[in-house]
């Protein structure tokens, strides 16, 4: 039973410069959400994915940000010219809305990819 | 308006003893979720409990039970038999069902120190 998974782990960037970051969620899960966490703070919520279709965005996404679902399995978040204040723990989670079932949609989170931007 | 308030920063509590972990919410939705994630210092969120806004019952998963008060609009984690390894950050998050979209708004957490 494999859980979402974040790669890269870590990153240390220069401002200015583009990163990705790579989220797999769970196998069969069609949801998929993107969150910031800084320090001292709970998870910011950023993005949302159902299947391909990116269904909500938040106000803290800005010009910079961009993130895809291609083909509703993982997921790409892209910051372009990072800037030091971009400096965070990027989260991604993913859920179920399986409606026949009655699951709870509960999100599970990856663990984490931590930027860093000198 | 905070949408969730975890009010105590930081929390101590004995090995073996049991410990209130306080969690306020403010909602206009008639359906909403609750939920409880621990974040140790590796930084993984881990899912720990779900009380839905219609539940008749506390919920309760193993050492974790969630003292639902509706009117009060209080979800209070508590762990019973505290071990050195639930030392962690604690969040307490809300879920509104509002506009078909299932967003989660999370607290500023609680860090829960376990002292042998």
């Amino acid at each position: 039973d494999t859980g979402v998974s974040q790669d890269p782990r870590h990153k240390i960037t220069k401002r200015g410069q583009n990163v990705t970051f790579r989220c797999d969620p769970i196998s069969e899960h069609n949801r998929l959400y993107w969150y910031r966490q800084t320090l001292g703070q709970g998870p910011e919520f950023l993005t949302y994915f159902q299947n391909e279709a990116q269904l909500e965005k938040s106000r803290l996404l800005s010009d910079r940000f961009s993130a895809e679902r291609p083909k509703g399995s993982f997921s790409t978040l892209e910051i372009q010219r990072t800037e030091q204040g971009d400096s965070a723990m990027y989260l991604c989670a993913s859920s179920s809305n399986d409606q026949d079932q009655g699951a709870v949609d509960t999100q599970y989170f990856g663990p984490g990819t931590r930027l860093t931007v000198l | 308006a905070q949408k969730i308030t975890q009010t105590q920063p930081g929390m101590f509590v004995q090995e073996k003893e049991a410990v209130t972990l306080d969690c306020t919410y403010d909602t206009s939705d008639p359906s909403y979720g609750l939920f409880w994630y621990k974040q140790p210092s590796s930084g993984e969120m881990i899912f720990l409990i779900y009380q839905g806004s219609y539940d008749q019952q506390n919920a309760t998963e193993g050492r974790y039970s969630l003292n639902f008060q509706k009117a009060r609009k209080s979800a209070n984690l508590v762990i019973s038999a505290s071990q050195l390894g639930d030392s962690a950050m604690y969040f307490c998050a809300m879920r509104e069902h509002s506009g078909g979209y299932q967003k989660v708004t999370f607290g500023i957490g609680t860090k829960l120190q376990v002292i042998p």
